[in-house]
C-alpha cells in the first residue's frame, strides 16, 4: 500500500546551517506530495506541496523537488533559523483516493543560536 | 486563508463522560477530517466526512462517532471517555481541486482522568 518514511529525527543544527530532511514514498501512480510542519502546541500547517514529477513545492525559504525516479521528496533551507524549530511532516495523497492521506512519522528539527 | 478552528485548546474530562469536540471550518470545504496524534504513532484517521450527513470509518474509529449536520461543522464525540483516549485531537478540512490539500485546526488536547 502506500506509505511515507521520513528520516528520524531529532535533527540539531546551528543557525544558517543548511537543512536537509529525507522523505521517500510508495504509491500507485502519481500522488500528490506535501510538507506540513507543526510548531509545539499547534497543528499541522501545510508548508508546500508539488502535484506531479518535477514540480518544485516552495514556501518561506523551503523547498523540495517531486523526485518520480527516487520517489523522493525531500524537504531542504539554505540557512535555517531558530523559530524553524518545529516538526515537519512529509505525506501524500493518492490520485485514486484524494480523503485519504498518508503521513510520514515526523522529523523534529531543533535549531541552536 | 483558510480559518479551521476546534472549540477547545485543552480539555480535562472524567472517565465515563460523554464528550463533544467541535470543528468548524470557513471555506465552504467539502471534506472534514478527525485524526489523533500521540508520541511515537504519528497522526491517525479516526473519522472523515465528504459531505453533510455522510461519515466514513477512519483506521481507529472505536470509541468515537461523529455527526455532520452543517457542511462547516464537524463534531467529534467520545460516547464514554477513558483514559486511553487522553490525546491530541485534530480536525481537517479539504476542498476539490488539484490535490486536495488539507488545512488544519490548532488541535485539541484532552486529558481524560
Amino acid at each position: 500500500g502506500d506509505s511515507v518514511t521520513q528520516m528520524e529525527g531529532p535533527v540539531t543544527l546551528s543557525e544558517e546551517a543548511f537543512l536537509t530532511i529525507n522523505c521517500t514514498y510508495t504509491a500507485t501512480g502519481y500522488p500528490s506530495l506535501f510538507w506540513y510542519v507543526q510548531y509545539p502546541g499547534e497543528g499541522l500547517q501545510l508548508l508546500l506541496k508539488a502535484t506531479k514529477a518535477d514540480d518544485k513545492g516552495s514556501n518561506k525559504g523551503f523547498e523540495a523537488t517531486y523526485r518520480k525516479e527516487t520517489t523522493s521528496f525531500h524537504l531542504e533551507k539554505g540557512s535555517v533559523q531558530v523559530s524553524d524549530s518545529a516538526v515537519y511532516f512529509c505525506a501524500l495523497t493518492s490520485p485514486y483516493n484524494f480523503n485519504k492521506f498518508y503521513f510520514g512519522s515526523g522529523t523534529k528539527l531543533n535549531v541552536k543560536p | 486563508d483558510v480559518k479551521v478552528t476546534q472549540s477547545s485548546r485543552y480539555l480535562v474530562k472524567r472517565t465515563g463522560e460523554k464528550v463533544f469536540l467541535e470543528c468548524v471550518q470557513d471555506m465552504d470545504h467539502e471534506n472534514m477530517f478527525w485524526y489523533r496524534q500521540d508520541p511515537g504513532l504519528g497522526l491517525r484517521l479516526i473519522y472523515f466526512s465528504y459531505d453533510v450527513k455522510m461519515k466514513e470509518k477512519g483506521d481507529i474509529p472505536e470509541g468515537y462517532s461523529v455527526s455532520r449536520e452543517k457542511k462547516e461543522r464537524f463534531s467529534l464525540i467520545l460516547e464514554s471517555a477513558s483514559t486511553n483516549q487522553t490525546s491530541m485531537y485534530l480536525c481537517a478540512s479539504s476542498g476539490t481541486g488539484d490535490s486536495y490539500e488539507q488545512y488544519f485546526g490548532p488541535g485539541t488536547r484532552l486529558t481524560v482522568t
